[in-house]
């Protein structure tokens, strides 16, 4: 079974309206952590979010804020106000274990493009 | 320079060519990674190396050979390569600490890899 799986291939959304790309993981593990990257196509991949499994409270970082619902095992990402620079692919990750020291493995998703139509 | 940076951007080679990457990362990280992205698949993890010493291999094949001579530089060394290895190769670095792993990976832009 897949560990992450993000289940939109492709979205397309009008500039200006919030948008929620889906993640849904699989683990055994009660200790781990949950990242949202950003490929544009120049093929960085961009550090946006974290979220633990121990965290409380959802993660928000500027315009992107996690919807982390622990007991569905899904870490929804969501951009508020988008804009033309967020067309990008963007991959949800996990990292398992992850109070084990050095164990930095990630597991990544297939990925969302999403495309910001003007 | 900052962040990450991976040389070449492109490189295109035949088969029987021996190439390296490099990747230099400017973050003082203690942690450095080789991804592969082909497309329609995740990413996948190819080698870590925690403090210069190489802790993972994900079965990867032998016509790739990771060099790590420093905290600071990564090399994968390339050799009688497939045309199925034509992917975008990642290299990543990240801050290794005991506690919580919340220390995200940062990444290069990658080098795009052709082999004809």
């Amino acid at each position: 079974a897949q560990k992450i799986t993000q289940t939109q291939p492709g979205m397309f959304v009008q500039e200006k309206e919030a948008v929620t790309l889906d993640c849904t993981y699989d683990t055994s593990d009660q200790s781990y952590g949950l990242f949202w990257y950003k490929q544009p196509s120049s093929g960085e991949m961009i550090f946006l979010i974290y979220q633990g499994s121990y965290d409380e409270q959802n993660a928000t970082e500027g315009r992107y804020s996690l919807n982390f619902q622990k007991a569905r095992k899904s870490a929804n990402l969501v951009i508020s106000a988008s804009q033309l620079g967020d067309s990008a692919m963007y991959f949800c990750a996990m990292r398992e274990a992850y109070f084990n020291f050095g164990n930095e493995k990630l597991t990544f998703g297939t990925g969302t493009r999403l495309t910001i139509i003007p | 320079e900052t962040g990450v940076t991976q040389t070449p951007r492109h490189l295109v080679m035949g088969m029987t060519n021996k190439k390296s990457l490099k990747c230099e990362q400017h973050l003082g990280h203690n942690a450095m990674y080789w991804y592969k992205q082909s497309a329609k698949k995740p990413l996948e993890l190819m080698f870590v190396y925690n403090f210069k010493e190489q802790t993972e291999n994900n079965s990867v094949p032998s016509r790739f050979s990771p060099e790590c001579p420093n905290s600071s530089h990564l090399f994968l060394h390339l050799h009688t390569l497939q045309p199925e290895d034509s992917a975008l190769y990642l290299c990543a670095s990240s801050q290794v600490a005991p506690g919580p792993g919340n220390q995200p990976q940062h990444f290069g832009d990658g080098t795009r890899l052709s082999i004809l």
